[in-house]
């Protein structure tokens, strides 16, 4: 099976810009999550979509969005970037009702300056 | 106090020893548990999971869990230097993942 996939892998964006960030969840899978990694703060949640729907989202401004589409493929949007964007972006994707084991895709590096 | 708590390291140990790297959790009704483990510059890679008090084995890994206490604690066994990675303890709470910070295990050859 092919594993996640995230689109752009490096995305470097001015202060103020918006940013789209693509994620495929694994053939089957269709719960797709987003985390925020920094040396800072590690491993941040941000949403988990579940058919369509946003099921869970973590403590994050509401620049922050996402949505997921019928294919359960998966977009974020950063909308006024800030400098302390600058992050790994990480999509997860995981078969819900199951075990609840993630699998992360590579990972988007997003740098602002 | 965190969800979940990991000694930052970094732990070294000697090829060939036993890497044990630790972790607590504070929502006493967690039931699933995982550990990752992180190259630098890569994401996040499922090693061990597990649900039920005890240890699970697999190959060189065992995790063990003790919910009664609320830990988790993850074993590899023969340390190599490949092993060489930051370990994240994570913990199933509602419908999301809560990570630990990590432990960054060093294996000198």
């Amino acid at each position: 099976k092919a594993g996640v996939t995230q689109t752009p892998r490096y995305l470097i964006k001015t202060r103020g810009q918006q940013v789209t960030l693509s994620c495929s969840p694994i053939s089957g899978h269709r719960s797709v999550s987003w985390y925020q990694q920094t040396p800072g703060q590690g491993l941040q949640f941000l949403f988990e979509y579940f058919s369509e729907t946003q099921r869970n989202k973590g403590n994050f401004p509401g620049r922050f969005s996402g949505r997921q589409f019928s294919n359960s493929r998966s977009e974020m949007n950063v909308s006024t970037l800030e400098l302390g964007d600058s992050a790994l972006y990480l999509c997860a994707s995981s078969n819900p009702g199951g075990t609840y084991e993630q699998y992360f895709g590579p990972g988007t590096r997003l740098t602002v300056t | 106090q965190k969800e979940v708590e990991q000694n930052s390291g970094p732990l070294s140990v000697p090829e060939g020893a036993i890497a044990s790297l630790n972790c607590t959790y504070s929502d006493r009704v967690s039931q699933s548990f995982f550990w990752y483990r992180q190259y630098s510059g890569k994401s996040p890679e499922l090693i061990m999971s597990i649900y039920s008090n005890g240890d699970k084995e697999d190959g060189r890994f065992t995790a063990q869990l003790n919910k009664a206490s609320q830990y988790v604690s993850l074993l590899i066994r023969d340390s190599q230097p490949s092993d060489s990675a930051t370990y994240l303890c994570a913990v199933k709470g509602g419908n999301k993942l809560v990570f630990g910070a990590g432990t960054i295990l060093r294996v000198k050859s």
